[in-house]
């Protein structure tokens, strides 16, 4: 079974401040990845996607890849209300598959 | 960016009743279309990929003769949910892959919720 893990939260993140989402994958062999942002009752939205080791910058958005640890984060800077949103973390499995495995998503509120 | 139309947004039908949802991509070519079911306060779980042309590929689990799947065109994928129970009730979201620059992105249409009374 492929996962993708996410803690569910809620994070809980002044405004102004740095939010860090986090996601553990388990199959190796993953390409790509994804972090989409959902809110209550919408459909997801994508933010950023990475597919190389390393810092991918958009924006106040920051997706970070570490192939070897099969770790992958979201930071967001200058954190605004209005990212107060579900975020999933969603990969795409190594061996030619096409659908992406989502992990449960991580609750963020950001605090006024 | 790349839209992906779903209609319609909500849908509430008697059980036993057969409810069609469909999903357009409205400015390119998506020769592959996912279906996704979400319940409340968990994550999108993959029932299907629609292959223009082709039959559908489910994911384990997913019963094809209840989810009926129809990729007739490069722009429109349906999905069917036949003789509709409450436990069908669920939010419904189509995708399409999107070819680009640093690889192929899913696009998400907005979603069907579904309630069965």
């Amino acid at each position: 079974q492929k996962e993708v893990e996410q803690n569910s939260g809620p994070l809980s993140v002044p405004e102004g401040a740095i939010a860090s989402l986090n996601c553990t994958y388990s199959d190796r062999g993953s390409q790509s990845f994804f972090w989409y942002r959902q809110y209550s009752g919408k459909s997801p939205e994508l933010i950023m996607f990475i597919y190389s080791n390393g810092d991918k910058e958009d924006g106040r958005f920051t997706a970070q890849l570490n192939k070897a640890s099969q770790y992958v984060s979201l930071l967001i800077r200058d954190s605004q209300p209005s990212d107060s949103a579900t975020y999933l973390c969603a990969v795409r499995p190594g061996g030619g598959a096409d659908g992406l495995t989502f992990g449960k998503g991580t609750h963020l509120i950001i605090q006024p | 960016g790349a839209v992906v139309s779903q209609h319609p947004s909500r849908v509430i039908c008697k059980s036993g009743t057969s409810v069609k949802i469909e999903c357009r991509s409205l400015d390119f070519q998506a020769t592959t279309m996912f279906w996704y079911r979400q319940f409340p306060k968990k994550s999108l779980m993959l029932m299907a990929t629609s292959n223009e042309g082709s039959k559908a590929t489910y994911e384990q689990g997913v019963e094809k003769d209840k989810f009926l799947i129809n990729h007739a065109s490069l722009t429109l994928s349906t999905l069917t949910v036949t003789s509709a129970h409450p436990e069908d009730s669920s939010f419904y979201i189509c995708s399409a892959r999107v070819p680009g620059r640093g690889g192929e992105k899913l696009f998400f249409g907005s979603g069907t919720q579904l309630s069965v009374l």
